[in-house]
C-alpha cells in the first residue's frame, strides 16, 4: 500500500492561504489521492481527491505534480475553523479502502 | 453525500463485558468500513463489511474480538467483545459513495 508522509504540524494565520504538502512517492499510476481532515475528534471529513489533474471545489483545491509523487492540498482564506487533523491518503488499488497516515496538525490563529 | 449515524454516541464500559456499536446509513451503499481511533492516534481500519459476505479484518484485528453484521445494505453493527482498559477509543463507522467515503460520527469507548 503507498504511503503518504506529512508534516506532523503547522501554523497560519487566519484569511491567509494554507498550504499543505503530502509526499507520495510508491503511488501507483491508478491509485487516487484523498484530503480528509478531523475536528476534534470528530468523524473525518471528506475535503477532496484527484488522480493526476488538479482538482477545486468549494472547499480546497488540490495541486498534484506531474509525476504524482506529491501533492498540496490549499485552503484559499483559512478561518479559525480550519483547524483540524489533516489527513493525506493514497486510496488501496482496487478496493475502496482508505489507510490512514498520521496527518498534519493544522492550527489558524487570528 | 451519505448521511451515517452511530448508536450510542459514547458508552462507559466494566472490563469484560462487550458492546455493540450500530451504523446506519441514509441510502444503501455495498461497502461498509470499522475503524478504530485510539487516544492521541490516527485511524486504524478494522474491517470491511460487505452486504451478504462475511466481513474482511485487517492484520492483528480477529472476528472473535471484534464480530461484525451486515443484515442489509443501510445497516452494520461492530462488538467489542470481552473489553479492556485498552479498547478504550473512538470507534467509527464509514460507507463507499460514489468513490468517496464518508464517516459516522463515532462512538466513545471508555472501559474501566
Amino acid at each position: 500500500d503507498a504511503k503518504t508522509t506529512q508534516p506532523p504540524s503547522m501554523d497560519c494565520a487566519e484569511g491567509r492561504a494554507a498550504n499543505l504538502p503530502c509526499n507520495h512517492s510508491t503511488i501507483s499510476g491508478n491509485e487516487y489521492v484523498y484530503w480528509y481532515r478531523q475536528i476534534h475528534s470528530q468523524g473525518p471529513q471528506y475535503i477532496i481527491h484527484g488522480l493526476k489533474n488538479n482538482e477545486t471545489n468549494e472547499m480546497a483545491s488540490l495541486i498534484i505534480t506531474e509525476d504524482r509523487k506529491s501533492s498540496t492540498l490549499i485552503l484559499p482564506h483559512a478561518t479559525l475553523r480550519d483547524t483540524a487533523v489533516y489527513y493525506c491518503i493514497v486510496r488501496v488499488y482496487n478496493t475502496d479502502k482508505l489507510i490512514f497516515g498520521t496527518g498534519t496538525r493544522l492550527q489558524v490563529f487570528p | 453525500s451519505a448521511v451515517i449515524s452511530q448508536k450510542p454516541s459514547r458508552d462507559i464500559c466494566q472490563r469484560g463485558t462487550s458492546l455493540t456499536i450500530q451504523c446506519q446509513v441514509d441510502s444503501q451503499v455495498t461497502m461498509m468500513f470499522w475503524y478504530r481511533q485510539q487516544p492521541g492516534q490516527s485511524l486504524t481500519l478494522i474491517a470491511t463489511a460487505n452486504q451478504g459476505s462475511e466481513a474482511t479484518y485487517e492484520s492483528g484485528f480477529v472476528i472473535d474480538k471484534f464480530p461484525i453484521s451486515r443484515p442489509n445494505l443501510t445497516f452494520s453493527t461492530l462488538t467489542v467483545s470481552n473489553m479492556s482498559p485498552e479498547d478504550s477509543s473512538i470507534y467509527l463507522c464509514s460507507v463507499s459513495w460514489t468513490e468517496t467515503q464518508y464517516f459516522g460520527p463515532g462512538t466513545r469507548l471508555l472501559v474501566l
